[in-house]
């Protein structure tokens, strides 16, 4: 398996454009995860999927972040409108959760600027 | 709720020096406990994990001891290399998602 791919892997932006990441999870994975990742806040759990379904959405910032998941091999986060303090890197997980055990796969994240 | 507790850093040793980044948990139930590594400019890796009380989890000349009387896991290496230079993370498993701890920044210079 390629491991969780994520695109794109750098993205600029200007203030208060859409922004839209995009994540394919490890096939079979039953879990998805969205982090942010800031020097300043370390690694935030935005939100996450079971099976397609948000099960926990606490984590977004607020109603400019929104997260889908279509179908098992695809998830996106889109940012709209994005503002300088959104900039940082966005990580994808996945995961099989078998009652106890759930390591999390991470992919190499997307790196997102906006000017 | 549960809760993981890592030592702060940034941590900076020399080259084959002996590394010990602390890390205690709070947790109902037997949880998993991970150790996910970073490296500059990349994602989290999970470097090694324990399941149970007891387990030893080890993994490019690291090690951890999952303890369950004293509720740690604290990571070991004995001699560091320039190449372990990277961001450790200590994670608490157990439900459906992990809880991170805040990472150690480890820099090991020749």
């Amino acid at each position: 398996d390629a491991g969780v791919i994520q695109s794109p892997r750098h993205e600029v932006t200007e203030m208060g454009q859409e922004v839209t990441l995009r994540c394919k999870p490890i096939s079979g994975h039953d879990y998805l995860f969205w982090y942010r990742q800031t020097m300043m806040r370390g690694l935030e759990l935005l939100i996450y999927f079971n099976n397609n379904v948000p099960i926990d959405d606490s984590g977004m910032p607020e109603d400019r972040f929104s997260a889908k998941m279509p179908n098992a091999s695809f998830s996106t986060l889109k940012i709209q409108p994005s503002e300088p303090r959104d900039s940082a890197v966005y990580f994808c997980a996945s995961s099989f959760f078998s009652g106890r055990y759930n390591e999390q796969f991470f992919g190499p994240g997307t790196r997102l600027t906006v000017l | 709720g549960n809760s993981v507790t890592q030592m702060e850093g940034p941590v900076t040793l020399s080259e084959e020096a002996f590394l010990t980044i602390n890390c205690t948990y709070t947790a109902t139930g037997y949880p998993s406990l991970f150790w996910y590594v970073q490296y500059p400019g990349e994602g989290l890796q999970l470097l090694l994990k324990a399941t149970k009380a007891d387990d030893k989890g080890s993994n490019k000349g690291f090690e951890a001891t999952y303890r369950k009387e004293t509720t740690s896991f604290h990571l070991e290496k004995g001699s560091v290399q320039v190449s372990d230079s990277a961001v450790y993370f200590c994670a608490l498993g157990g439900s459906e998602k992990l809880v991170f701890g805040k990472g150690t920044k480890l820099t090991v210079n020749p």
